[in-house]
């Protein structure tokens, strides 16, 4: 099973800031099998970025994705008010796992 | 716009049965670049993906759960269903069902059903 190990636990970021988080995977991904999901209390995630770095639809250019092999990284450029929340990372290179969250908190 | 619902009881005895449906409207379930799954969120936690299962009856389970889930799918009906034998406190969770599509290259789920709260306790 490949693990998806992210980091920091906690962001704690003021609106405006830009936010980097980090997912490592145990074995190597190819970039085509990672997403990203944003989750908010109380809701179902909500898929951002597909294939590493694809935004889904709909979803602001503020949001980017980037990395390959065992390291990925979600960018949010300006921190809305919108986007404090709890993102995971997810791998379908096999079966299908999701990283443990990392929280975007306001400071 | 395809939607999901999870429905299916909230309570659940230990040592029994959990079993929920998901209805899909706005799409068929017959579809051929969909994977149908259930996804669980144990409560303050992250998620955990259970298994899948495809229009023809076609299942993959997470290896863990391998030995007490079960998956079907009822095209009349566009629905699939999730049956988890043996429950424990442990299998508390806000269990989601979410679609899975899949492309040349890429997969992701979108979109996910509202998610059902389900306790497993006496």
């Amino acid at each position: 099973e490949i693990v998806l190990t992210q980091s920091p636990g906690t962001l704690s970021l003021s609106p405006g800031d830009r936010a980097t988080l980090s997912c490592w995977a145990s074995q190597n991904i190819h970039s085509n099998h990672l997403v990203w999901y944003q989750q908010k209390p109380g809701q179902a995630p909500r898929l951002l970025i597909y294939g590493a770095s694809n935004r889904a639809a709909g979803i602001p250019d503020r949001f980017s994705g980037s990395g390959s092999g065992t390291d990925f990284t979600l960018t949010i450029s300006g921190l809305e008010p919108e986007d404090f929340a709890v993102y995971y990372c997810q791998q379908f290179g096999s079966s299908r796992t999701f990283g443990q969250g990392t929280k975007v908190e306001i400071k | 716009q395809v939607r999901l619902q999870e429905s299916g009881p909230g309570l659940v005895k230990p040592s029994q049965t959990l079993s929920l449906t998901c209805s899909v409207s706005g799409g068929s379930i017959s579809s051929d670049n969909y994977y149908w799954s259930w996804i669980r969120q144990h409560p303050g936690k992250g998620l955990e993906w259970i298994g899948y299962i495809y229009y023809n009856g076609d299942t993959f389970y997470t290896p863990p759960l391998r030995g007490r889930v079960t998956m079907s799918v009822d095209t009349s009906k566009n629905q699939f269903s999730l049956k988890l034998s043996s429950v424990t406190a442990a299998d508390t969770a806000v269990y989601y069902c979410a679609r899975e599509a899949t492309t040349v290259d890429h997969n992701w789920f979108d979109p996910w059903g509202q998610g059902t709260l389900v306790t497993v306790s006496s």
